[in-house]
């Protein structure tokens, strides 16, 4: 257990929906990440914030993502009307330095 | 950032000392290597990153070459709980973008009993 917490761990939607990950990082941390990771592939970077300014984004997050991290604290990552090409973990990672502390992830499935 | 080349998998007996192999040929003055493992349905768990000299703490030891085109990362004496995918980068810290951060497949590390 690394200190960083994510919520849902699973969660089973219908394409069309929406959805919203959490995500608590180690409350020193003031860096945050989001990736994706489909399987039997690595992590893919999505988004970067440091405090509660979103610094970067890849262009693998489409309009239909949206992250926030307001007050620098938790941070949440919204899909709205879900593809069956989003299924995939979800990872949060916090760090003070370049090295990362990785949540436990959150598994979306899209029906 | 530099990409890197692992092997797919690797097999190792317990009791034995792992050594995962990672090119990085591409690799500039300012950028680190970073370890990171991945068990089974978990995140990615950091390991251990260095510059240019060999780096040691209590989960493994990070052996660089002296042209820095590569690197091994040591499993002194591998477990059962050790078998998991493990990933090498390569990354420069002062840079702000991660974008370029890529962590591929890794090496898929089987521990036998």
């Amino acid at each position: 257990d690394t200190g960083v917490s994510q919520d849902p761990r699973h969660k089973i939607t219908k394409r069309g929906q929406n959805v919203t990950f959490r995500c608590d990082p180690i409350s020193e941390h003031n860096r945050l990440y989001w990736y994706r990771q489909t399987l039997g592939q690595g992590p893919e970077f999505l988004t970067y914030f440091q405090n509660e300014a979103q610094l970067e984004k890849s262009r693998l997050l489409s309009d239909r993502f949206s992250a926030e991290r307001p007050k620098g604290s938790f941070s949440t990552l919204e899909i709205q009307r879900t593809e069956q090409g989003d299924s995939a973990m979800y990872l949060c990672a916090s760090g003070i330095t370049d090295t990362q502390y990785f949540g436990p992830g959150t598994r979306l499935t899209v029906l | 950032d530099a990409k890197t080349t692992q092997p797919t998998s690797m097999d190792c007996a317990e009791g034995r000392a792992a050594n995962l192999p990672c090119n990085h040929s591409t690799i500039s003055g300012n950028e680190y290597v970073y370890w990171y493992r991945q068990i089974h349905s978990q995140g990615p768990q950091y390991i251990i990153h260095g510059l240019k000299n060999n780096e040691t703490n209590e989960m493994a030891s990070l052996i660089i070459t002296e042209d820095r085109k590569s690197s091994t990362l040591i499993l002194p004496h591998a477990t059962l709980r050790d078998t998991a995918v493990y990933y090498c980068i390569v990354r420069d810290p002062m840079k702000t973008s991660y974008d370029k951060v890529i962590f591929g497949p890794g090496t898929s590390l089987s521990v036998i009993p």
